[in-house]
């Protein structure tokens, strides 16, 4: 079975500090992909950053970066110089080969002004 | 360009009743997926479709059909809701493969709160 496992219900971070989000994953698959996605209170789902698992080289999107250890199954979220509209519930996310997706039970990130 | 639009938002629903939601989007995507999201247990995937005229199980079926007669529509149908069923259901769609720009990534509608009483 695929399974995401998010540990940090809730986490919290300074203004202007760096926050990493952790993730889990299990797998016998070699070809897969990792999302995390964002949902701030509107509820809307927003693409963060993505890592394709062939690659060896961590995705990184403006203040965003992953830190992905396939032999561990980790894929952990680095949010570096947060903001405050960084504030939202964050959600990491599996996909194996077939189509399916496998979500965390995500991780409220709160911002301190 | 709209996206993926799922109506209704709300809906409330008395247990036995049937009802479908609706997703259609614009983008050409042959993947389609319905998910069901509750309190402390992340999305869950229920069905979803890599083309018309082809549908699968995912985590959660039991309660819920589908359909993909096209492929721009992808309806998700409770045929007699129960309570368990009150939940937020996110429609998401993709292109699949390699080499697309987006490809695998879910572009997901904004969402309907379904209450069954």
């Amino acid at each position: 079975a695929q399974t995401v496992t998010q540990s940090q219900p809730e986490m919290s971070v300074q203004e202007a500090e760096t926050v990493t989000l952790s993730c889990t994953y299990d797998t016998s698959e070699s070809d897969y992909y990792l999302f995390w996605y964002k949902q701030p209170p509107s509820r809307q789902m927003i693409l963060v950053i993505r890592q394709e698992a062939y690659k060896q080289q961590n995705a990184t999107e403006n203040r965003f970066s992953v830190n992905f250890q396939k032999a561990a199954k980790s894929f952990s979220l680095k949010i570096s110089d947060s903001q405050l509209g960084d504030a939202a519930m964050y959600f990491c996310a599996y996909r194996r080969t077939g189509n399916q997706f496998y979500f965390g039970t995500g991780t409220s990130l709160t911002v301190i002004p | 360009n709209a996206g993926v639009t799922q109506t209704p938002k709300f809906q409330v629903l008395k247990t036995g009743q049937s009802m479908t939601l609706q997703c259609a989007q614009d983008m050409n995507h042959e993947y389609m997926s319905w998910y069901r999201q509750d309190p402390g247990m992340g999305l869950r995937l229920i069905h979803y479709s890599v083309g018309a005229g082809i549908t699968d199980q995912g985590e959660v079926p039991n309660g819920y059909n589908v359909s993909r007669s096209t492929t721009e529509d992808f309806p998700l149908r409770l045929l007699s809701a129960a309570p368990s069923q009150t939940s937020v259901y996110f429609c998401a769609s993709s292109y699949v493969g390699t080499g697309i720009p987006g490809a695998n990534v879910l572009t997901f509608g904004a969402g309907s709160r379904l209450t069954v009483l």
